[in-house]
């Protein structure tokens, strides 16, 4: 079976501009969950979904928004960046309905740098 | 204070050693989970613990729920070990959000 892919790997933007970030589960997997990683904060977990529904959300800015479709691909948004906002990306999906209850796969992240 | 703390935060180790990576948590939790994260970026989950002792090759990994503290262990360390390693658990507080320990980075010399 093929991973979690993320798309794009590498991303540049200004400050105020918006971004999306794709994530696509391993075939099979129903959870995906979307962390933010920088070097002062380490690990965060931002949202999770499940059969398209947002299950929990981290504590982060009304900004921070995502969403999943039917295919349990996920897409989660940022608007109006901020140089803060700069971080690697993570997505992770699961079998499970709960993340965190199951072995979770990770993508190979997307590096956002906010200029 | 962190919900979950891990030490040490760093640690070099000669190849052939055994390594031991400790963490601790102060939430109730579902699950803990080790993940090893290379330079680059990528992750790994290890380990997925809610009780006892899993072992893999040569990493062991082992949860005290009454304590609240989870500990890893490489034995016969080489440097392909090197790496961070985080501790992470599903907490039944605060929404049942997933919370990541600081990570303790590794490096192991030949």
């Amino acid at each position: 079976k093929a991973g979690v892919t993320q798309t794009p790997r590498y991303l540049i933007k200004t400050r105020g501009q918006q971004v999306t970030l794709s994530c696509s589960p391993i075939s099979g997997h129903r959870s995906v969950s979307w962390y933010q990683q920088t070097p002062g904060q380490g690990l965060q977990f931002l949202f999770e979904y499940f059969s398209e529904t947002q299950r929990n959300k981290g504590n982060f800015p009304g900004r921070f928004s995502g969403r999943q479709f039917s295919n349990s691909r996920s897409e989660m948004n940022v608007s109006t960046l901020e140089l803060g906002d700069s971080a690697l990306y993570l997505c992770a999906s699961s079998l499970g309905q709960v993340v965190g209850t199951d072995t979770q796969y990770f993508g190979p992240g997307t590096r956002l740098t906010v200029l | 204070k962190n919900e979950v703390e891990q030490s040490p935060q760093n640690l070099t180790a000669q190849e052939g050693e055994f390594i031991t990576i400790n963490c601790s948590y102060s939430v109730g939790i579902s699950a803990l989970h080790w993940l090893q994260q290379h330079p680059g970026g990528g992750i790994v989950s290890l380990f997925m613990l809610s009780s006892g002792k899993k072992k893999h090759g040569r990493l062991i990994a082992t949860i005290n729920i009454q304590e609240k503290h989870s500990s890893l262990h490489i034995t016969a360390s080489h440097p392909r070990d090197s790496a961070v390693y985080i501790c992470a658990v599903r907490s039944n507080n605060y929404g049942q959000n997933f919370v990541f320990g600081p990570g303790t980075r590794l490096s192991v010399l030949p």
